[in-house]
């Protein structure tokens, strides 16, 4: 149980367009979500919250309008990253909190490559 | 500042062996305290999760060790395989708002 699904796992896009990263809950409700980006041989950063019915909340340094979130649902949040530069360049992780039990799941990751 | 630090930064061992990894933590309040193990490109996955009354829990041939004292965790790991080899990450968990602080990661290479 618990599982977050992250689509796509891997995207190549030109500079200048925007990138949409989904991550649904499969079998709970996530009504927090949060975001993490990943440089190699780094840890993960928090980017964001997003929360369900609510605006999300950015960690310092993190473009508002650049990294736009959406939680619409209690299974989907998305994370589009606009006007994508190579710099954007990243792996893009999700994870949501299901509970104690299981801890924090997080999605398989995105791989964005802005060329 | 919460942070978590985790040793070694990488660790070369031959399958069959065991090995140890260590995390210290400052992180206040104390929640709970996740190992994680990442394989290149892809996400996290969940080894084991102790909260403050928990000293020892074991997933297979991963165990882990809390010492809510001196703020140390260790992961020890079993007669290795080829397999376990990828990123060991420490994740403590403080306070009620769900935010997490990362390690850097150990990352493990075993080879045959």
């Amino acid at each position: 149980g618990a599982v977050v699904s992250q689509h796509p796992s891997w995207v190549i896009c030109k500079s200048g367009t925007s990138v949409k990263i989904e991550c649904r809950s499969l079998d709970f409700q996530a009504t927090t979500m949060f975001w993490y980006r990943q440089f190699p041989k780094q840890s993960l950063m928090l980017m964001a919250t997003s929360n369900e019915g609510s605006k999300a909340t950015y960690e310092q340094g993190v473009e508002k309008d650049k990294f736009l979130i959406n939680h619409a649902s209690l299974t989907l949040s998305t994370l589009t990253v606009t006007s994508a530069h190579p710099e954007d360049s990243s792996f893009y992780i999700c994870s949501a909190p299901p509970g104690r039990a299981y801890g924090y799941t997080f999605g398989s990751g995105t791989r964005l490559t802005v060329v | 500042k919460n942070q978590v630090e985790q040793s070694p930064q990488s660790l070369i061992i031959l399958e069959g062996k065991n090995c140890t990894l260590q995390c210290n933590y400052t992180v206040s309040p104390f929640s709970n305290l996740r190992w994680y193990k990442q394989d290149t490109g892809r996400g996290p996955v969940s080894l084991t999760i102790m909260t403050f009354s928990e000293n020892t829990k074991s997933n297979g041939r991963y165990t882990a060790t809390l010492d809510a004292d001196t703020k140390q965790s260790s992961l020890h790991i079993t007669a290795s395989q080829l397999s376990d080899s990828a990123s060991y990450i420490c994740v403590v968990s403080g306070g009620s708002n769900y935010k997490l602080t990362f390690g850097k990661g150990t990352l493990l290479t075993v080879n045959p």
